[in-house]
């Protein structure tokens, strides 16, 4: 399975556009990325998934280079409700049962 | 579509018992995996299930077991408990379409402390 690297923390003010990125180097040809947010003491949650280019939805928007080897979440518009953990991983098919998070990335929405 | 179901939410043991922990998945999902979650090593992936049967394990020690039964639920087992076994145990479901796009979707979790 494909590591990621991403920051470990990051701080923002509300309403300010949040970049995460992630590095991984040794995605597959058939892994997709995807990022989950966690709340404390809660399980993570969805976020957005994507493959190449651009992906957008309601709360967020990835990015993704032509070589793939990195990937950036984009969190318009930041509220303290978005103080959690980021998480971004890699895999594919059956691989979604064995994911290995990495440490994260803690941002904090301050007003 | 109910979510992931964990249980129970929260448990208290003594160093050397046991503890079972129980997770329904979404109902269709074949693949459930279990993780175990520290404030100093983050989410760790313990083992994953898929059609009754173990296809995924993590480095954690033979002491850490599970199951799942032909309706998709499974049941994670810790026997002798250690102190540093207290954490919050999470279950994820997942479709498994066998390729391409997947999503884990998890329950709330088993806060699991040992005294």
């Amino acid at each position: 399975l494909a590591k990621t690297t991403q920051p470990i923390s990051m701080d923002s003010y509300e309403g300010q556009e949040v970049n995460i990125t992630c590095s991984h180097n040794n995605i597959a040809t058939n892994d997709y990325i995807t990022w989950y947010q966690q709340f404390p003491s809660q399980g993570p949650r969805f976020i957005i998934q994507g493959y190449k280019t651009k992906v957008t939805n309601e709360v967020a928007s990835l990015f993704i280079p032509a070589d793939r080897k990195s990937s950036t979440l984009s969190l318009p518009r930041v509220s303290l409700s978005d103080t959690a953990v980021y998480y971004c991983l890699v895999g594919a098919g059956s691989g979604w049962g064995k994911l290995q998070f990495g440490a994260g990335t803690q941002v904090v929405v301050t007003p | 579509k109910a979510g992931v179901t964990q249980t129970p939410r929260y448990l208290i043991k003594t160093r050397g018992q046991q503890v079972t922990l129980s997770c329904s998945p979404i109902s269709g999902h074949r693949s459930v995996s279990w993780y175990q979650q520290t404030p100093g090593q983050g989410l760790q992936f313990l083992f994953e299930y898929f059609s009754e049967t173990q296809r995924n394990k993590g480095n954690f020690p033979g002491r850490f077991s599970g199951r799942q039964f032909s309706n998709s639920r499974s049941e994670m087992n810790v026997s002798t408990l250690e102190l540093g076994d207290s954490a919050l145990y999470l279950c994820a479901s997942s479709l498994d379409q066998g390729q391409g796009a997947g999503e884990l979707f998890f329950g709330e979790g088993s806060r699991l402390t040992v005294l």
